[in-house]
């Protein structure tokens, strides 16, 4: 069965510094990777997503960056953390492109940024 | 472009009372649909997908949704709700061109807060 880790679980960082998070999935190939950014009452906003290995889309300009050094890991990247870069980033996986219709997604636990 | 709409934030409802979470979307394509539940502090769960076929969509946890074309929504119901089913819900589309599908886009969410 297809699982999928997100680490770490929280993070407090100080305005300025880096940041590197990772995630990872096991059990299927060639997915679709997704980080989604949760700040407090402005649901899910998707930040970057990637189709294959190097192959990021990028949703909204920020102070993020994503890579997608194998196939089944994402990390989402800070050089200078901004106190606007707190919240809850979510990593997700989905079946890629093939004979399967409907991508339904499947979610990592999340990691809980705080920036002070 | 896609866009979701969950125009309540938060609904209120006592146990055992009926519940309907609204959701309307935009696109210019086809897409499916999808509502997503979060616990506090965790990733998304999927209750139900809508991709073809029959309008009405049942779900884990006694949810049900459906689908309306002409009126681009895809509304979610429970018929009789309990204190757990308290979490944030999520309406989701994902837009297909010609058999590929690669991006989730979520509304902002709606808080269900069942009530004793």
């Amino acid at each position: 069965s297809q699982t999928i880790h997100q680490w770490p679980a929280t993070l407090v960082q100080p305005v300025g510094s880096p940041l590197s998070l990772e995630c990872t999935v096991e059990g299927t190939s060639n997915p679709n990777l997704y980080w989604y950014r949760q700040a407090a009452g402005r649901g899910l906003q998707l930040l970057f997503y990637s189709v294959g290995i190097g192959q990021i889309s990028s949703e909204v300009p920020q102070n993020l960056s994503a890579s997608r050094p194998q196939d089944r890991q994402f990390i989402l990247s800070s050089k200078k953390l901004l106190l606007s870069d707190s919240g809850f980033y979510l990593c997700a996986w989905s079946p890629g492109q093939g004979p399967f219709l409907g991508t339904e997604a499947f979610f990592g636990q999340g990691t809980r940024l705080t920036v002070v | 472009a896609q866009s979701v709409t969950q125009l309540d934030s938060q609904v209120p409802v006592f146990e055992e009372a009926p519940v309907e979470l609204r959701c309307n979307y935009s696109s210019s394509v086809s897409v499916y649909l999808f509502w997503y539940v979060q616990y506090p502090n965790q990733g998304l769960q999927l209750l139900l997908k809508y991709l073809s076929g029959s309008t009405l969509v049942k779900g884990i946890n006694g949810f049900e949704a459906e689908f309306n074309k002409s009126q681009t929504s895809f509304h979610l119901r429970k018929p009789s709700v309990h204190i757990s089913d308290t979490a944030e819900y999520f309406c989701a589309v994902s837009p297909f061109y010609g058999g590929a599908t690669n991006k989730l886009i979520f509304g902002t969410g709606t808080l269900l807060a069942v009530q004793p």
